[in-house]
């Protein structure tokens, strides 16, 4: 599978769109990306995946780059509960196993 | 609908004592992980399972580690002798495999300090 790379941290303000980035310069036409946050003590919680079109949920957005090198997650109004580690997975649709890296660990402000 | 199961969800033990960890998957889910998370590794994928059968266990860090899963609604995870190192949470997840991609549903995790 594709290796992913995230920033460490980001800020965001309460109510304004969050938007962490992924680069994944390495990927290959059968890998899907993946995003999933972690809550302090709490398990991991999909977010939304995405092969090469844009996706839309009730929890976020997933803007794919055409050349599928890079993808930007948005949290359209972030609130202080969206404060997580965010983790940018890219994985072969075939493989079931998920691999987890360092993510980046928003933080929401008042 | 009942998410992941796993118990305990927390234990403390001493050192050289054996630790087995509980799971529940989802109902019909045919796919279940073994992850331990701790500050210095973070999150790990130690074995999986599809439709009971052990696919991957490249993670499972040592010979005192076992997982097994006698049946679809249950799995375990054995640690023999434990050790302070092995101090960490440990999350059980699972999935309904699909051939364009799955998502996976984690437990709350259980909290092992060995001491």
């Amino acid at each position: 599978d594709a290796k992913t790379t995230q920033p460490p941290s980001m800020d965001c303000a309460e109510g304004r769109a969050a938007n962490l980035p992924c680069n994944h310069s390495t990927i290959s036409g059968n890998e899907y990306v993946y995003w999933y946050r972690q809550i302090h003590s709490q398990g991991p919680q999909y977010i939304i995946h995405g092969l090469k079109n844009n996706e839309t949920n009730e929890m976020a957005s997933l803007i794919i780059t055409e050349d599928r090198k890079s993808s930007t997650l948005i949290l359209p109004h972030a609130t202080l509960r969206d404060t997580a580690v965010y983790y940018c997975i890219v994985r072969v649709f075939f493989n079931n196993d998920m691999r987890f890296g360092a993510g980046t660990r928003l933080t929401v402000k008042p | 609908d009942a998410g992941v199961i796993q118990s305990p969800r927390h234990e403390v033990t001493e050192m050289g004592q054996e630790v087995t960890l509980r799971c529940k998957p989802i109902s019909g889910h045919d796919y279940l992980f073994w992850y331990r998370q701790t500050m210095m590794r973070g999150l790990e994928l130690l074995i999986y399972f599809n439709n009971n059968v052990p696919i991957d266990d490249s993670g499972m860090p040592e010979d005192r580690f076992s997982a097994k899963m006698p049946n679809a609604s249950f799995s375990t995870l054995k640690i023999q002798p434990s050790e302070p190192r092995d101090s960490a949470v440990y999350f059980c997840a699972s999935s309904l495999g699909t051939f364009t991609g799955n998502t996976i549903y984690f437990g709350e995790g259980s909290w092992l300090t060995v001491v």
